[in-house]
């Protein structure tokens, strides 16, 4: 079965670092783009990056650049999301995504991260 | 950014009505606009994909049109599992797609 499986939720305290990760199942991981999605409490999707496994071809949204670093290791499959140093406001559910020519066609479950003192 | 604008944001239906949600542009997308549907606590699923296609397993209740600015989508009978949150999402502005800011759909 195709899926994409993301690590288990996170409670982090302010300025803690963090890394999630996303890992590819079923299919060629490497040859697929892989997006990153921001959900906050009660809110929209947003698309904070994406990355090639292929080759490690990463852009990220401009709000998000600096923010976050975007990974991949392609001989394990897995994708990543870190951050250095948490806000209160990185609160939010992240799901990746695989992306095809249109649209996110499957998704990680999601990880749910809290950052709270 | 192409911004995406989504009416209404919250609708009230009851089993077996018809509803329609738009989506506009804030540029031409030609056809490159897609649909997903998500229900709490889950991920996103796609329904519609290039403004009208149907994704495999999704149920013909639901359709798709439009082009350029302006796109609708569509449940012909809706079904109690079609309580969810819709978002549309452009596909034009590669690579970095936008969302629309959803529009939640409720028992009447």
């Amino acid at each position: 079965e195709v899926q994409l499986v993301q690590s288990g939720a996170e409670v982090k305290k302010p300025g803690e670092s963090l890394k999630i990760s996303c890992k590819g199942f079923g299919y060629s991981f490497s040859n697929y783009w892989i997006d990153w999605v921001r959900q906050m409490p009660g809110n929209g999707l947003e698309l904070m990056g994406i990355i090639y496994p292929g080759d490690s071809d990463t852009r990220y949204r401009p709000s998000f650049q600096g923010q976050v670093t975007i990974s991949a290791d392609k001989s394990i499959g897995t994708a990543y999301l870190q951050w250095s140093s948490l806000k209160a406001s990185d609160t939010a559910m992240y799901y990746c995504g695989r992306r095809r020519d249109n649209g996110f066609d499957i998704w990680g479950q999601g990880t749910m991260v809290i950052v709270s003192s | 950014d192409i911004q995406m604008t989504q009416s209404p944001s919250s609708l009230s239906a009851s089993v077996g009505d018809r509803v329609t949600i738009t989506c506009r542009a804030s540029q031409n997308i030609r056809t490159y606009l897609n649909w997903y549907q998500q229900k709490p606590g889950k991920a996103p699923k796609i329904l519609i994909y290039t403004a009208s296609s149907l994704e495999s397993g999704v149920p013909a209740r639901f359709s798709g049109s439009g082009s350029g600015t302006e796109f609708t989508l569509t449940i012909s009978s809706l079904q109690p599992e079609d309580f969810a949150t819709y978002y549309c999402q452009q596909s034009y502005d590669i690579p970095l797609y936008t969302f629309g800011q959803g529009t939640k759909v409720e028992i009447k």
